[in-house]
């Protein structure tokens, strides 16, 4: 069965720092999105990207953040100066078409140190 | 703006028992409802969906959920519990006022499963 798979797993970082979260979606999906969950709060939209562009994107996605489809299958989010707030579990998810179901991958745990 | 309330963060019941994890929502449009669940280390898996068809959805695993719109609720059941259904379960609703379809969660309820 298809999955969508995050790389890395668990990433430490020194504040400051930039970092790339990478998802491959499942490979015939169209829309894509980042989630992230800090530790014992509710999992938040961050942004959403089809066609190549940014769909929407929540207040958290300031200027720090930005999302890449770079090659057609991969889909990364890139933080740009991390701050100890971007400590949280990263999730990656994917969709055949708008308001389909919208499959996740296993997350990325980012600690900023 | 659409909402979502988990009642209870943590729910614990004997193995065999019913399950009742409750969920009620609030939104402007008829909602397309998800139970997701996450077992430990591990992404969020979909159990189930409800999008204004059957009110009563079946998912996987032996769960269900009723989409009650008078109460506005969609409350995940399973008869008989067995250890392995021990995970969080977040209940989502799918944002469809502007178009954007991103999934809102609730705050999550954790499940436990007495031997």
């Amino acid at each position: 069965e298809p999955e969508v798979t995050q790389t890395p797993s668990h990433q430490v970082t020194q504040m400051g720092q930039e970092v790339i979260l990478r998802c491959v979606p499942i490979s015939n999906h169209l829309y894509f999105y980042w989630y992230r969950q800090i530790l014992g709060q509710k999992v938040e939209f961050l942004v959403s990207f089809y066609n190549n562009e940014i769909s929407e994107k929540s207040e958290i996605f300031d200027d720090q953040f930005s999302v890449e489809r770079p090659d057609g299958s991969n889909f990364t989010l890139k933080i740009r100066s991390t701050k100890l707030e971007d400590s949280a579990m990263y999730f990656c998810a994917s969709s055949y078409s708008e308001g389909d179901t919208q499959y996740f991958g296993p997350g990325t745990r980012l600690t900023v140190l | 703006a659409q909402s979502v309330t988990q009642l209870g963060s943590h729910v614990s019941v004997s193995e065999g028992a019913l399950v009742l994890l409750r969920c009620n929502y609030s939104s402007s449009v008829p909602p397309y409802l998800f139970w997701y669940v996450q077992y430990p280390n591990q992404g969020l898996q979909l159990l189930l969906k409800y999008t204004s068809a059957a009110t009563l959805v079946k998912g996987i695993n032996g769960f269900e959920a009723e989409f009650k719109k008078s109460e506005t609720s969609f409350h995940l059941t399973k008869p008989s519990a067995h250890m392995s259904d021990a995970a969080e379960y977040f209940c989502a609703v799918s944002d469809r006022t502007d178009s954007s379809y991103k999934l809102i969660f609730g705050s999550g309820t954790r499940l436990l499963v007495r031997p």
